[in-house]
């Protein structure tokens, strides 16, 4: 199975800078890697896939970069704004299910 | 679309008692799988399955069931509650498994539990 690690369990940032989280692996590289975005109460949903061949990812404000070197994934918000503030998890896939990491919470203040 | 249905959102158990947790998906996925969270653990496998017929054990398996009659349903039973299985519970489903093309998960809102 896979250790994961993502870097803070929390995390504050000023409104309209750039949120940095960080997720850290240590087995086999995985095939796809996911980030999803938890409210408190709610289910995971699902937000950015990336794939192992693909270096960075873009979607809106979201950018998702995949390093298998490093065993690393770095998912950028852009712009942050108080209605990001959320958990946010990545997840590893395996052949017949996902390794989450524990999540990092953001809270971007007004 | 109703998406991920699960229930009960909330339930308290005695230790000992047994009960099942409902999920229902009416996204026609073959893939559903139950997840447990707890506080500094994150998202744990418990049972997966990849179609009507077809369960497999996850990472924490011990003290639950399930079974998969139809592609809808996927119930999670636990047999003798333990304290130590509070926690929130997740049901998940997707068109295929995680490793093919990196399925997104669909997720319900969970169900709380609580064994005293």
């Amino acid at each position: 199975s896979q250790k994961i690690e993502q870097n803070s369990e929390a995390l504050n940032i000023q409104e309209g800078k750039t949120a940095t989280l960080t997720c850290n692996y240590t087995n086999y590289s995985p095939a796809y890697l996911q980030w999803y975005r938890q409210d408190p109460g709610r289910g995971p949903v699902f937000l950015l896939l990336i794939r192992e061949n693909e270096k960075e990812k873009r979607k809106e404000r979201l950018k998702v970069t995949f390093d298998t070197t490093l065993k690393q994934s770095l998912f950028h918000i852009t712009a942050s704004q108080p209605a990001d503030s959320a958990t946010y998890l990545c997840a590893l896939s395996g052949a017949n299910n996902l390794f989450f990491g524990t999540g990092t919470r953001l809270t971007v203040i007004p | 679309n109703a998406g991920v249905t699960q229930t009960p959102k909330f339930q308290v158990l005695k230790t000992g008692q047994s009960m099942t947790l409902q999920c229902a998906q009416d996204m026609n996925h073959e893939y559903m799988s139950w997840y447990r969270q707890d506080p500094g653990m994150g998202l744990r496998l418990i049972h997966y399955s990849v179609g009507a017929g077809i369960t497999d054990q996850g990472e924490v398996p011990n003290g639950y069931n399930v079974s998969r009659s139809t592609t809808e349903d996927f119930p999670l039973r636990l047999l003798s509650a333990a304290p130590s299985q509070t926690s929130v519970y997740f049901c998940a489903s997707s068109y295929s498994s995680p490793g093919q093309n990196g399925q997104p998960q669909h997720f319900g809102d969970g169900t709380r539990l609580s064994i005293l």
